[in-house]
């Protein structure tokens, strides 16, 4: 069964960077696109953008000029680089895959909390 | 693409039937999905393409429409069925999410 973990600082200081790692398990990084979600406390779900297992990258405009989305298929892992952080980046961030866009974000990691605070 | 939710939050007893509405700011075609999010855990996939059951999913749960709008129908409301329950279209780029509707215990 395909496992999905998020890994990484749950700490980081304002103007730097975020960056996350997300551990793929019983099964494989390739033929499959790999999202990052976030959630801010007690918000909504926001799409941050995805990567296919081939390295094309998506990403959503309101976060385009300081995201970067990576993967790595010898580890069977992808990343997440966001940098720049505010307070407004404080939130749960999720790693996700995707088959395709007509099947939805079928498997979600289980979400990893990250606070930007000095 | 703007993806409204309706009610935002609604109150109900088990054995309820429930209906959540989902309506886009332009046309999707079927590319929406629904999730149910529990209290502390991760979103979890129920329909993709706008009506079909993902795997392991109670019956109880359908959806339908196309186009602009959408529904959410839970038939019998289960006590593990008090969730949050998001939309997301899938369509076009970005990819967008519904505010949430939160079904409470009445």
């Amino acid at each position: 069964q395909l496992q999905l973990q998020e890994s990484g600082p749950g700490l980081v200081k304002p103007s730097e960077t975020l960056s996350l790692t997300c551990s793929v398990s019983g099964g494989s990084i390739s033929n499959y696109f790999w999202s990052w979600i976030r959630q801010p406390p007690g918000e909504g779900l926001e799409w941050i953008g995805y990567i296919s297992y081939s390295g094309s990258t998506n990403y959503n405009p309101s976060l385009k000029s300081r995201v970067t989305i990576s993967v790595d298929t010898s580890k069977n892992q992808f990343s997440l680089k966001l940098n720049s952080v505010t307070a407004a980046d404080t939130a749960v961030y999720y790693c996700v895959r995707c088959t395709s866009s007509w099947f939805g974000l079928d498997v979600w990691g289980q979400g990893t909390t990250v606070t930007v605070s000095s | 693409i703007q993806l409204t939710q309706s009610p935002s939050s609604l109150s109900a007893s088990v054995g309820d039937r429930v209906t959540i509405t989902c309506r886009a700011s332009q046309g999707i075609s079927s590319y929406l999905a629904w999730y149910q999010q529990s209290p502390g855990k991760a979103p979890k996939l129920l329909i993709y393409a706008a009506y079909t059951l993902q795997s392991g999913v109670p019956s109880r749960f359908s959806g339908s429409g196309s186009g602009t709008d959408f529904t959410l129908t839970i038939s019998s409301l289960q006590p593990e069925d008090f969730a949050t329950y998001y939309c997301q279209q899938l369509n076009s780029y970005p990819w967008t999410f519904g505010q949430g509707t939160k079904v409470e215990i009445k």
